[in-house]
Protein backbone atom coordinates (compact mmCIF):
# COMPACT_ATOMS: atom_id res chain seq x y z
CA UNK A 1 0.00 0.00 0.00
CA UNK A 2 1.14 3.54 -0.91
CA UNK A 3 1.54 6.04 1.96
CA UNK A 4 2.44 10.08 2.23
CA UNK A 5 3.66 11.33 4.51
CA UNK A 6 3.91 15.50 5.49
CA UNK A 7 5.86 15.50 8.22
CA UNK A 8 5.47 19.54 8.89
CA UNK A 9 2.28 20.11 10.64
CA UNK A 10 2.61 24.23 10.42
CA UNK A 11 4.59 26.43 8.13
CA UNK A 12 4.82 30.48 8.04
CA UNK A 13 5.77 32.59 5.69
CA UNK A 14 5.48 36.47 5.09
CA UNK A 15 4.00 37.84 2.10
CA UNK A 16 6.27 38.22 -0.83
CA UNK A 17 8.42 35.30 0.83
CA UNK A 18 9.16 31.87 -0.91
CA UNK A 19 8.19 28.90 0.80
CA UNK A 20 8.48 25.12 1.06
CA UNK A 21 6.15 22.91 1.96
CA UNK A 22 7.79 18.48 2.25
CA UNK A 23 6.12 15.38 1.17
CA UNK A 24 7.14 12.24 1.15
CA UNK A 25 5.81 8.75 -0.26
CA UNK A 26 6.55 5.28 -0.32
CA UNK A 27 5.28 2.91 -3.24
CA UNK A 28 6.72 0.26 -5.24
CA UNK A 29 5.53 1.16 -8.56
CA UNK A 30 7.32 2.73 -11.10
CA UNK A 31 4.19 4.88 -13.08
CA UNK A 32 1.57 7.29 -10.68
CA UNK A 33 1.04 10.70 -10.16
CA UNK A 34 1.55 13.28 -7.67
CA UNK A 35 -0.60 16.33 -6.40
CA UNK A 36 -0.95 19.44 -4.40
CA UNK A 37 -4.05 20.17 -3.18
CA UNK A 38 -4.97 22.97 -1.32
CA UNK A 39 -7.89 23.38 0.83
CA UNK A 40 -8.97 26.60 2.43
CA UNK A 41 -11.40 27.69 5.10
CA UNK A 42 -14.31 27.02 2.64
CA UNK A 43 -13.21 23.19 2.87
CA UNK A 44 -13.36 22.99 -1.64
CA UNK A 45 -10.24 21.30 -2.58
CA UNK A 46 -8.76 22.90 -5.30
CA UNK A 47 -6.02 21.55 -7.65
CA UNK A 48 -2.76 23.21 -6.80
CA UNK A 49 -0.48 21.47 -9.35
CA UNK A 50 0.25 17.57 -10.56
CA UNK A 51 2.53 16.09 -11.77
CA UNK A 52 3.65 12.68 -13.76
CA UNK A 53 6.26 10.14 -12.40
CA UNK A 54 7.79 9.54 -15.78
CA UNK A 55 8.16 13.30 -16.54
CA UNK A 56 11.34 14.21 -15.00
CA UNK A 57 11.13 17.59 -15.69
CA UNK A 58 9.61 19.25 -12.70
CA UNK A 59 6.18 20.85 -12.83
CA UNK A 60 5.28 24.68 -12.86
CA UNK A 61 1.86 26.76 -12.18
CA UNK A 62 2.72 30.12 -12.05
CA UNK A 63 4.15 30.79 -8.70
CA UNK A 64 3.59 27.34 -8.06
CA UNK A 65 6.69 24.78 -8.47
CA UNK A 66 7.68 20.91 -7.08
CA UNK A 67 10.93 19.59 -6.45
CA UNK A 68 10.22 15.90 -7.52
CA UNK A 69 12.86 13.55 -6.23
CA UNK A 70 11.58 10.29 -7.53
CA UNK A 71 14.65 8.08 -6.25
CA UNK A 72 14.44 9.67 -2.67
CA UNK A 73 10.35 9.83 -3.56
CA UNK A 74 10.32 13.16 -2.29
CA UNK A 75 7.92 16.06 -3.92
CA UNK A 76 7.95 19.25 -2.50
CA UNK A 77 6.26 22.40 -2.97
CA UNK A 78 7.58 25.66 -3.42
CA UNK A 79 5.07 28.96 -3.10
CA UNK A 80 7.12 32.15 -4.46
CA UNK A 81 5.75 35.63 -4.25
CA UNK A 82 3.38 34.28 -1.10
CA UNK A 83 -0.08 36.19 -1.31
CA UNK A 84 -2.18 35.93 1.85
CA UNK A 85 -4.98 34.46 -0.66
CA UNK A 86 -2.30 31.34 -0.14
CA UNK A 87 -3.39 30.81 3.50
CA UNK A 88 -5.16 26.89 3.48
CA UNK A 89 -4.19 23.81 4.60
CA UNK A 90 -2.07 22.19 1.94
CA UNK A 91 -2.20 18.40 1.04
CA UNK A 92 0.29 16.26 -0.83
CA UNK A 93 -0.97 13.37 -2.58
CA UNK A 94 -0.88 10.10 -4.79
CA UNK A 95 -2.76 8.55 -7.51
CA UNK A 96 -1.30 4.96 -8.94
CA UNK A 97 -1.72 4.79 -12.57
CA UNK A 98 -2.52 1.27 -12.71
CA UNK A 99 -5.70 -0.88 -12.40
CA UNK A 100 -7.95 -0.26 -9.40
CA UNK A 101 -6.13 2.42 -7.95
CA UNK A 102 -7.09 4.76 -11.11
CA UNK A 103 -9.21 7.48 -9.24
CA UNK A 104 -8.10 6.74 -5.73
CA UNK A 105 -6.08 9.65 -4.17
CA UNK A 106 -4.26 8.53 -1.01
CA UNK A 107 -3.41 11.59 1.03
CA UNK A 108 -0.44 13.14 3.24
CA UNK A 109 -1.77 14.62 7.00
CA UNK A 110 -1.98 18.09 5.72
CA UNK A 111 0.51 21.51 6.25
CA UNK A 112 -1.10 24.20 7.63
CA UNK A 113 0.32 27.49 5.74
CA UNK A 114 -0.28 31.14 7.74
CA UNK A 115 0.71 34.17 5.62
CA UNK A 116 1.67 37.16 7.66
CA UNK A 117 1.41 40.53 5.99
CA UNK B 1 -20.74 24.19 -16.51
CA UNK B 2 -21.46 23.31 -12.72
CA UNK B 3 -19.02 22.23 -11.05
CA UNK B 4 -19.56 19.57 -7.89
CA UNK B 5 -22.33 20.15 -5.23
CA UNK B 6 -22.88 18.40 -2.01
CA UNK B 7 -26.27 18.36 0.16
CA UNK B 8 -26.45 18.85 3.12
CA UNK B 9 -24.16 21.44 3.95
CA UNK B 10 -24.22 20.09 7.33
CA UNK B 11 -25.56 17.09 9.44
CA UNK B 12 -26.21 15.81 12.87
CA UNK B 13 -27.25 12.20 13.98
CA UNK B 14 -27.31 10.44 16.71
CA UNK B 15 -25.56 7.21 16.88
CA UNK B 16 -27.25 4.14 15.73
CA UNK B 17 -28.68 6.00 12.97
CA UNK B 18 -28.64 6.01 9.38
CA UNK B 19 -27.19 8.78 6.79
CA UNK B 20 -27.69 9.44 3.20
CA UNK B 21 -25.27 12.17 1.41
CA UNK B 22 -25.63 13.27 -1.83
CA UNK B 23 -23.42 14.42 -4.62
CA UNK B 24 -23.82 15.84 -7.89
CA UNK B 25 -21.43 15.53 -10.34
CA UNK B 26 -19.73 18.29 -12.72
CA UNK B 27 -21.27 18.24 -16.21
CA UNK B 28 -19.47 15.29 -18.66
CA UNK B 29 -18.16 13.05 -15.40
CA UNK B 30 -19.04 9.58 -15.01
CA UNK B 31 -16.79 8.83 -12.22
CA UNK B 32 -17.41 9.78 -8.81
CA UNK B 33 -15.22 9.30 -5.60
CA UNK B 34 -16.33 9.80 -1.83
CA UNK B 35 -13.68 10.64 0.90
CA UNK B 36 -14.05 10.77 4.58
CA UNK B 37 -12.08 13.54 6.31
CA UNK B 38 -11.59 13.59 10.24
CA UNK B 39 -10.95 17.10 11.60
CA UNK B 40 -6.93 17.69 10.80
CA UNK B 41 -6.45 15.13 9.00
CA UNK B 42 -6.28 14.43 4.84
CA UNK B 43 -9.15 12.70 3.26
CA UNK B 44 -9.46 9.16 3.51
CA UNK B 45 -10.74 6.78 0.16
CA UNK B 46 -13.97 5.61 0.82
CA UNK B 47 -14.87 4.35 -3.00
CA UNK B 48 -15.54 5.04 -6.16
CA UNK B 49 -18.19 4.50 -8.48
CA UNK B 50 -18.32 4.49 -12.30
CA UNK B 51 -21.11 3.78 -14.98
CA UNK B 52 -23.14 2.95 -11.78
CA UNK B 53 -21.35 0.06 -10.12
CA UNK B 54 -18.32 0.48 -7.10
CA UNK B 55 -15.25 0.17 -8.70
CA UNK B 56 -12.44 -0.05 -6.18
CA UNK B 57 -12.84 0.79 -1.97
CA UNK B 58 -10.91 1.41 0.94
CA UNK B 59 -10.45 0.14 4.38
CA UNK B 60 -14.29 1.07 5.10
CA UNK B 61 -16.94 -1.82 6.54
CA UNK B 62 -19.55 -2.52 4.81
CA UNK B 63 -22.08 -0.51 6.45
CA UNK B 64 -20.67 2.10 4.47
CA UNK B 65 -22.66 1.76 0.83
CA UNK B 66 -23.06 4.02 -2.06
CA UNK B 67 -24.88 4.33 -5.38
CA UNK B 68 -24.73 6.01 -8.70
CA UNK B 69 -27.26 6.93 -11.19
CA UNK B 70 -27.76 7.23 -14.37
CA UNK B 71 -27.52 10.77 -14.30
CA UNK B 72 -23.98 10.14 -12.37
CA UNK B 73 -25.01 11.77 -9.58
CA UNK B 74 -24.20 9.89 -6.15
CA UNK B 75 -25.39 8.81 -3.03
CA UNK B 76 -23.03 7.85 0.10
CA UNK B 77 -24.94 5.66 2.98
CA UNK B 78 -23.90 5.21 6.03
CA UNK B 79 -26.02 3.04 8.90
CA UNK B 80 -25.78 2.08 12.62
CA UNK B 81 -24.01 5.62 12.79
CA UNK B 82 -20.78 5.86 15.00
CA UNK B 83 -19.30 8.63 17.28
CA UNK B 84 -16.28 8.09 15.19
CA UNK B 85 -17.83 9.06 11.74
CA UNK B 86 -18.08 12.33 12.32
CA UNK B 87 -16.51 14.16 9.65
CA UNK B 88 -16.64 16.28 6.72
CA UNK B 89 -17.29 13.72 3.88
CA UNK B 90 -16.24 14.94 0.01
CA UNK B 91 -17.07 13.71 -3.36
CA UNK B 92 -15.37 14.65 -6.37
CA UNK B 93 -15.42 13.36 -10.37
CA UNK B 94 -14.02 12.95 -12.82
CA UNK B 95 -14.61 11.75 -16.69
CA UNK B 96 -12.94 7.87 -17.17
CA UNK B 97 -11.64 7.00 -20.73
CA UNK B 98 -8.06 7.24 -20.56
CA UNK B 99 -5.34 6.87 -17.95
CA UNK B 100 -4.77 10.36 -17.91
CA UNK B 101 -8.10 11.67 -17.18
CA UNK B 102 -8.80 10.64 -13.89
CA UNK B 103 -5.94 13.15 -13.20
CA UNK B 104 -8.57 15.90 -13.31
CA UNK B 105 -10.71 15.50 -10.26
CA UNK B 106 -12.83 17.83 -9.17
CA UNK B 107 -13.81 17.87 -5.23
CA UNK B 108 -17.26 19.35 -3.92
CA UNK B 109 -17.39 21.65 -0.72
CA UNK B 110 -18.00 18.85 1.55
CA UNK B 111 -21.39 17.46 3.92
CA UNK B 112 -20.42 18.15 7.93
CA UNK B 113 -21.47 14.93 9.63
CA UNK B 114 -21.78 15.10 13.23
CA UNK B 115 -22.74 12.01 15.05
CA UNK B 116 -24.03 12.36 18.84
Amino acid sequence: AQTVTQSQPEMSVQEAETVTLSCTYDTSESDYYLFWYKQPPSRQMILVIRQEAYKQQNATENRFSVNFQKAAKSFSLKISDSQLGDAAMYFCAYRSAYGSGLGKLTFGQGTILTVHP
Amino acid sequence: ETGVTQSPTHLIKTRGQQVTLRCSSQSGHNTVSWYQQALGQGPQFIFQYYREEENGRGNFPPRFSGLQFPNYSSELNVNALELDDSALYLCASSSSGSKSSYNEQFFGPGTRLTVL
